[in-house]
């Protein structure tokens, strides 16, 4: 059972590189969701997918870009990385309706120098 | 500003005694509420869940108990035991989003 998938696992950027985040899901989830994880911090919500073809500002947007791609993909894209971007990434899905419990990969650790 | 509060960084309890994990919360739009628990290098996997409209739920070892007039939730674990060591997340649900906490390490002595 795969669940949610995220690639890479790590990464080491320079300050203004672009990079993509992917996120795959094989539940048939309509919503998809990317956080980060800092210290301290908890899990804050950048961008979410609501159902395919629809995507929405979290609480910290800037500085990132989302594509649904379809149903099961969702990626997160850094246009130009800068250092406060250094954080853990997890993407998670879930099934419609309210609530429903999501559904974490193990993350990708970003570390922009 | 904080909406959902984790006052305790960490809590260490000896195997075989209760666990108990507190979450509080200032929005009282929030209608659902989970517990996630996340080892290292791992995703935060669900743990148990609660809406607003009860006061208790039970799924064997944990309980978690919601005290609406005091926006407050707690976690039980009873026994603890050493796998339950991890940080524990608690998260509100509210317009189909989730708010989480800032995490409480529990560690569980052998």
């Amino acid at each position: 059972n795969a669940g949610v998938t995220q690639t890479p696992k790590f990464q080491v950027l320079k300050t203004g590189q672009s990079m993509t985040l992917q996120c795959a899901q094989d539940m048939n989830h309509n919503s998809m969701y990317w956080y980060r994880q800092d210290p301290g911090m908890g899990l804050r919500l950048i961008y979410y997918s609501a159902s395919e073809g629809t995507t929405d500002k979290g609480e910290v947007p800037n500085g990132y870009n989302v594509s649904r791609l379809n149903k099961r993909e969702f990626s997160l894209r850094l246009e130009s990385a800068a250092p406060s971007q250094t954080s853990v990434y997890f993407c998670a899905s879930s099934s419609t309706g309210n609530p429903q419990p999501q559904h974490f990969g193990d993350g990708t650790r970003l570390s922009i120098l | 500003d904080q909406q959902v509060k984790q006052n305790s960084p960490s809590l260490s309890v000896q195997e075989g005694r209760i666990s108990i994990l507190n979450c509080d919360y200032t929005n009282s739009m929030f209608d659902y509420f989970l517990w996630y628990k996340k080892y290292p290098a791992e995703g935060p996997t669900f743990l148990i869940s609660i809406s607003s409209i009860k006061d208790k739920n039970e799924d064997g070892r944990f309980t978690v108990f919601l005290n609406k007039s005091a926006k407050h939730l707690s976690l039980h674990i009873v026994p603890s035991q050493p796998g339950d060591s991890a940080v524990y997340f608690c998260a509100a649900s509210g317009f189909g989003k989730l708010t989480f906490g800032t995490g409480t390490r529990l560690t569980i002595i052998p």
